[in-house]
């Protein structure tokens, strides 16, 4: 079984702080998404991360996966108050064809207080 | 597009008792996944269908839990009998899967189910 730590498990910051949480795993991923989950609802893609040491950028969002594809960090700059919710790694295992289920950490709880 | 559909939202029974959970992919989707998710283990991955065939089930907990995808437009999840360790939120999503390997999961809202 494939496992993705995520690390913190619960961070609570000040509105306009930075921050970074971050996915680990010991096992080689093909690709690697991240998710945002709010309160009574299911986790909203944010982005998709292919190639070893790749960087992408969403707005306040900085992505980045490890040279190795074992791991990825998320950087959120100026924290807002919208940005809280549970952010979730999922990583998947298959390079090409048919669907394998994404394996999920178990998250990151994020409070961005105004 | 309405998204992924699940039906109920809350789900409220007693042990012992047949619980069905529904969901309606979205039109065009070839994949459907099935998800539990609890505080203590996360989200975890209990079955998915490609273009209608169980692929997985090995995340399915044990022979109470069984799920069906009789057509592109309808799956149901069945828990029978129901014990009060399933309590949790099921989500359903869907996706169209192409020979990339990369997909996008459209997650629904979930069903809340509490086994009194």
């Amino acid at each position: 079984t494939q496992l993705l730590e995520q690390s913190p498990q619960f961070l609570s910051i000040q509105e306009g702080e930075n921050l970074t949480v971050y996915c680990n795993s010991s096992s080689v991923f093909s690709s690697l998404q991240w998710y945002r989950q709010e309160p009574g609802e299911g986790p909203v893609l944010l982005v998709t991360v292919v190639t070893g040491g790749e960087v992408k950028k969403l707005k306040r969002l900085t992505f980045q996966f490890g040279d190795a594809r074992k791991d990825s960090s998320l950087h959120i700059t100026a924290a807002q108050p919208g940005d809280t919710g549970l952010y979730l790694c999922a990583g998947v295992s298959r390079s090409g064809g048919g669907a394998d289920g994404l394996t999920f950490g178990k998250g990151t709880h994020l409070i961005i207080q105004p | 597009d309405a998204g992924v559909i699940q039906s109920p939202r809350h789900e409220v029974t007693e042990m012992g008792q047949e619980v069905t959970l529904r969901c309606k992919p979205i039109s065009g989707h070839n994949s459907l996944f099935w998800y539990r998710q609890t505080m203590m283990r996360g989200l975890e991955l209990l079955i998915y269908f490609n273009n209608n065939v169980p692929i997985d089930d090995s995340g399915m907990p044990e022979d109470r839990f069984s799920a069906k995808m009789p057509n592109a437009s309808f799956s149901t999840l069945k828990i029978q009998p129901s014990e009060p360790r399933d309590s949790a939120v099921y989500f359903c999503a869907s996706s169209l899967v192409m020979g990339t390997g990369l997909y996008e999961q459209y997650f629904g809202p979930g069903t809340r189910l509490t086994v009194t």
